[in-house]
């Protein structure tokens, strides 16, 4: 079946760049999400990338696409104690990129130290 | 402009009883999704309305959900009768026809069922 995964829990130091790491399922999937969810809030999409792409980037973001290995992974740059958060890795079920019905991983949380 | 609103932010029934979860979506936003995140697993799809139709029900537990869409504006999610498995938080997430993958999340309600 359809499946997301992520590791659960990231801890850095301020000032540090963070990598965050997903392997998906469907290699025919268009477009890969990264979501964010901050404390006590809904998730808000971060950042995507088209799957004819190997990398974007925006601002402090990176994100790495191989579809080979159908790893995607998310870096931020320069982390601050305000990217505290839960991020989510997403595909689109069935690939299809007309949709937002989404398969999602479990979630990284990203702890950053002082 | 309004995000997307839900309410209860939490709710704490028994299990047998029933509860309405409701979901505002952003104005002009067709495309309308139930997610129910269980015990901090994965986010997992219910449902998806676009405007008063449901489009695909394929996430929906079992007949004991119920979903509805006035007029194409809010929705509700009803849990009759409510078993200790439901307890979860519920996410309700709006995307327009453009981009239906970009989600907008509401905050989420958390349903506890003792």
């Amino acid at each position: 079946g359809e499946d997301v995964e992520q590791s659960l829990f990231l801890s850095v130091r301020e000032g540090d760049s963070s990598v965050i790491n997903c392997t998906y399922t469907d290699s025919s999937s268009t477009y890969l999400y990264w979501y964010k969810q901050e404390p006590g809030a809904g998730l808000q999409l971060l950042t995507y990338i088209f799957s004819n792409m190997d990398m974007k980037q925006d601002q402090r973001l990176t994100v790495l696409l191989n579809k080979k290995d159908k790893h995607l992974s998310l870096r931020i740059a320069d982390t601050q104690t305000g990217d505290s958060a839960i991020y989510f890795c997403a595909e689109p079920f069935g690939g299809s990129s007309n949709t937002g019905k989404l398969i999602f991983g479990q979630g990284t949380t990203l702890q950053v130290k002082p | 402009e309004a995000g997307v609103t839900q309410f209860p932010s939490h709710s704490v029934i028994e299990k047998g009883q029933t509860v309405t979860l409701r979901c505002d979506p952003i104005s002009g936003h067709d495309n309308l999704y139930w997610y129910r995140r269980v015990m901090g697993k994965e986010i997992k799809f219910l449902l998806h309305f676009v405007k008063e139709s449901k489009q695909d029900e394929s996430g929906m537990p079992n007949n004991r959900f119920l979903a509805e869409r006035t007029g194409g504006t809010y929705s509700t999610l009803k849990v009759q009768p409510a078993e200790l498995e439901d307890s979860g938080v519920y996410f309700c997430a709006s995307s327009n026809r453009d981009f239906p993958g970009e989600l907008f999340f509401g905050e989420g309600s958390r349903l506890t069922v003792l």
